[in-house]
């Protein structure tokens, strides 16, 4: 069965920071793989996800992540981290068949100090 | 885009009583739902797989019995939690495929379960 690994469990940053998060996913086969990102309070919602393609994909409010085939990665970046991006961050992986069911990875807790 | 309601938000029962939470998709068909449970600071883990008109697919670990899924519809989930206790306070989580793209998954906003 599938699994995924986040080796980073909590980071400390301070603004303007550089962040990597590192993800790294167990499967031999074809895989859709996501980030997803949960604020305090709030639900889960994507931050971007990679099916096909160019494996260096962009997503939301200035994350990106690389797809690294032969490493069996896909590690989070932003070049400039800001306050407001304190919060838990997930990869998850799916394979492209069967019921697609999500697995997520432990987490990562962000807390960016001003 | 795709939304999924999820009800209630916050929820509090004695022991040994039974609980159903609602997921539903707003706008869209979802022929598929899963249910995750979210320990604190810890990671969603997939309880199961639900599909419309048919039995939910569990993960292994998780008792059919006491968290029972029904998908009768192409926006509904239900779980239920039967006969709950302590242990069963977490925080369940429900998640849809939705139509924005291939593979793509929208979660509802969770529900807190305290079990007395």
């Amino acid at each position: 069965a599938q699994s995924v690994s986040q080796h980073n469990h909590h980071v400390i940053l301070s603004e303007a920071a550089s962040l990597e998060l590192g993800c790294n996913y167990s499967y031999g086969g074809t895989v859709n793989l996501f980030w997803y990102v949960q604020y305090p309070g709030q639900h889960l919602q994507l931050l971007l996800k990679y099916f096909s393609g160019d494996p260096l994909v962009k997503g939301i409010k200035g994350f990106e992540a690389e797809f690294i085939k032969s490493k069996f990665s896909f590690n989070l970046r932003k070049p400039s981290v800001q306050w407001s991006d304190t919060a838990e961050y997930f990869c998850a992986v799916t394979t492209s068949g069967g019921y697609n069911k999500l697995i997520f990875g432990a987490g990562t807790r962000l807390a960016v100090h001003p | 885009g795709a939304v999924v309601s999820q009800h209630p938000s916050r929820v509090i029962c004695k022991s040994g009583t039974s609980v159903k939470i609602e997921c539903r998709s707003l706008d869209f068909q979802a022929t598929t739902m899963f249910w995750y449970r979210q320990f604190p600071k810890q990671s969603l883990m997939l309880m199961a797989t639900s599909n419309e008109g048919s039995k939910a697919t569990y993960e292994q670990g998780v008792e059919k019995d006491k968290f029972l899924i029904n998908h009768a519809s192409l926006t509904l989930s239900t779980l239920t939690v039967t006969s709950a206790h302590p242990e069963d306070s977490s925080f369940y989580i429900c998640s849809a495929r939705d139509n924005q793209g291939v593979g793509g998954y929208t979660f509802g906003s969770g529900t807190r379960l305290t079990v007395v």
